[in-house]
């Protein structure tokens, strides 16, 4: 079946730092990456939409010049959480689409904490 | 905008029994697509089943099925010969249908089934 890798699986650092999550979709070609944010029992929320070669799609309230997404290859889409503070600590998942009625296949998320 | 409400935030049940998990949602699509979700501890997601809109014929994964109500928009998932590793956070999740590129999911907010023993 399609496999989503995703990395890395945790990050702690200090507040101030810029962090980048990569999620690679490893057996095809993904024409659209989602990234979703997960506070404690609650549910997924999207943060952002990237086609491949053009600029992403945020949802409403999310900082664009906060979280950069690139999603340069067919394969890739990289997250960057930039001067990240502790509020941004949470659990990041990414999944990946390959058109049509697909299922989106996901990563295994990134649990970020910001001391 | 489409929105999934899950009303259920917590359910059990014995284990080998059955349980029901409830799902409803609005939208004024004629095509897509519902999708029930497995989020265990691992935080991993894991797609239990999917149902296409236009079939009106209930999809069943082994001991998973679902009734898909249309004209009440309602997609409960039943879970027979409930397990141990079952227990997980639920997500019923809708997709529009379109051709070309991925569809966003929208997620509800979820139903924590805890498998007692």
């Amino acid at each position: 079946g399609a496999v989503v890798s995703q990395h890395p699986s945790r990050v702690i650092c200090k507040s101030g730092t810029s962090v980048k999550i990569e999620c690679r979709s490893l057996d095809f070609q993904a024409t659209t990456m989602f990234w979703y944010r997960q506070f404690p029992k609650q549910s997924l929320m999207l943060m952002a939409t990237s086609n491949e070669g053009s600029k992403a799609t945020y949802e409403q309230g999310v900082e664009k010049d906060k979280f950069l997404i690139n999603h340069a290859s067919l394969t890739l889409s990289t997250l960057t959480v930039t001067s990240a503070h502790p509020e941004d600590s949470s659990f990041y998942i990414c999944s990946a689409g390959q058109g049509g009625d697909q299922p989106q296949h996901f990563g295994d998320g990134t649990r970020l904490s910001i001391l | 905008a489409q929105t999934v409400t899950q009303s259920q935030p917590e359910m059990s049940v014995q284990e080998a029994e059955t349980v029901t998990l409830s799902c409803t949602y609005d939208t004024s699509e004629s095509n897509y697509y519902l999708f029930w979700y497995k989020q265990p501890p691992s935080r991993q997601m894991i797609l239990v089943i999917r149902q296409e809109a236009y079939k009106q014929q209930n999809a069943t994964e082994n001991r998973f099925s679902v009734n898909f109500q249309k004209a009440a928009k309602s997609f409960s998932l039943k879970i027979s010969d409930s397990q141990l590793g079952d227990t997980a956070m639920y997500f019923c999740a809708f997709m529009k249908q379109r051709f070309g590129s991925a569809r966003q999911l929208t997620f509800g907010s979820g139903t924590q089934l805890t498998v007692l023993p």
